[in-house]
């Protein structure tokens, strides 16, 4: 399974658009890059999946080039609730059948007033 | 809210001692995941059931470990015999497979913290 680089953290204020890059260089044909979201004591939420070029949805847009060997995240305008952990996995291939998901560090995004 | 339940919430136990959790997923999902994460880390798969049927194990799950799925509804996961290591948040997660067949969307609980003193 492709192995994911996102950086450790990252800052930002409340209104800015925050752009957070995955390098993922190893992925195969058949797998997705999917991201999710993580706050304090709660699970994981499902953000976006894309396979190529973009993807947007009410929270966020997915940018994918078409080496498909990175991708972005893209948060507008965001707000204090913003502050999470964001997780870029690369999906299918080896998790196979299940579709298991295996999840990285992340990135701790801190949104400031 | 994601619809996916968890009792207990928290789960404080000596060292030695047996636990067990529950996760109730959403109604409609045939899929069932289990997940561990420790602190600062991004949480681990441990297993995964379709149905009723127990399709995959990850070798982090020690013979300590079993979780069960009677009637593809509920899930439950077992520790016996427990250890300090074994302090962490556990996870359920479930997803649908029938709809769109590469979807990676799974829908957590709020996980059970278990803390081994």
């Amino acid at each position: 399974l492709a192995k994911t680089t996102q950086p450790i953290s990252m800052d930002s204020y409340e209104g800015q658009e925050v752009n957070i890059t995955c390098s993922h260089n190893n992925i195969a044909t058949n797998d997705y890059i999917t991201w999710y979201q993580q706050f304090p004591s709660q699970g994981p939420r499902f953000i976006i999946q894309g396979y190529k070029t973009k993807v947007t949805n009410e929270v966020a847009s997915l940018f994918i080039p078409a080496d498909r060997k990175s991708s972005t995240l893209s948060l507008p305008r965001v707000s204090l609730s913003d502050t999470a952990v964001y997780y870029c996995l690369v999906v299918g291939g080896d998790g196979g059948a299940t579709n298991k998901l295996i999840f990285g560090t992340g990135t701790l995004l801190a949104v400031q007033p | 809210d994601t619809g996916v339940s968890q009792n207990p919430r928290h789960k404080i136990t000596k060292r030695g001692q047996n636990v067990t959790f529950r996760c109730d997923p959403i109604s409609e999902h045939n899929r069932l995941y289990w997940y561990r994460q420790t602190l600062g880390q991004g949480p681990e798969f441990l297993t995964y059931f379709q149905n009723e049927a127990q399709l995959e194990k990850s070798r982090l799950l020690s013979d300590r470990f079993s979780a069960e799925r009677p009637k593809g509804s509920f899930s439950t996961l077992e520790i016996q015999r427990t250890e300090q290591g074994d302090s962490a948040m556990y996870l359920c997660a479930s997803s649908f497979s029938g709809k769109t067949p590469f979807s990676y969307e799974q829908y957590f609980g709020p996980g059970t913290r278990l803390t081994v003193t």
